[in-house]
């Protein structure tokens, strides 16, 4: 059954620093999302994409956070200066539609920001 | 307000039981509703959808009134493997923008 990976499992790095987070979204999927949820907290909606550009994002997706689909397999998100704050875990969603179609998420990205 | 609102929880129930979830969401424009799973610092994963006409998997009927802005979750005969924390999901803005809740945690116990 095909399903939405992503790379690391585990990212732990400096307050301050760059990281990008990888994602290969299900192949025939067109619409991508990323979510974070910090520990004990709910699932927060970051960002959808679409034909190459961003359909929505929230107020959480401030300057910091940019996304990317380089190629046609991977979706990407990178945080430009992590913060203490952006400790959390990340996870990529995908889907066929949009409205009334089911979501397929990736097993998460724990980002441990120090 | 909160976008969507769940009952807090826990439910610790036995098993067998039948427990019922409640989810309020507030904005009118809302499209499509959900109901994901998800196990303990795991992914989320559909549960079931949720229509007006309300719909039925297995152990599982999920009901939406949307006059009330209100979702439900109902689970007969609960299993041990049930046990997770089931969340309230509505997507808007033409299915661009996903809200979740903050989760309703079930234990079923032996």
């Amino acid at each position: 059954e095909p399903e939405v990976t992503q790379t690391p499992s585990h990212q732990v790095t400096q307050m301050g620093q760059e990281v990008i987070l990888r994602c290969v979204p299900i192949s025939n999927h067109l619409y991508f999302y990323w979510y974070r949820q910090i520990l004990g907290q709910k699932v927060e909606f970051l960002v959808s994409f679409y034909n190459n550009e961003i359909s929505e994002k929230s107020e959480i997706f401030d300057d910091q956070f940019s996304v990317e689909r380089p190629d046609g397999s991977n979706f990407t998100l990178k945080i430009r200066s992590t913060k203490l704050e952006d400790s959390a875990m990340y996870f990529c969603a995908s889907s066929t539609g949009v409205a009334y179609n089911e979501q397929f998420f990736g097993p998460g990205t724990r980002l441990t920001v120090l | 307000r909160k976008e969507v609102e769940q009952d807090p929880g826990p439910f610790n129930v036995p098993e067998g039981a039948t427990v019922a979830f409640n989810c309020t969401y507030s904005n009118s424009a809302s499209q499509s509703f959900f109901w994901y799973r998800q196990d303990c610092r795991k992914e989320p994963k559909l549960l079931m959808s949720v229509y007006s006409s309300g719909n039925e998997d297995g152990r599982f009927t999920a009901q939406l009134n949307r006059a009330s802005q209100y979702i439900s979750l109902l689970i007969r005969d609960s299993k041990l493997s049930d046990s997770a924390t089931y969340l309230c999901v509505v997507h808007h803005t033409g299915g661009f923008k996903t809200i979740f809740g903050a989760g309703t945690r079930l234990f079923v116990k032996a």
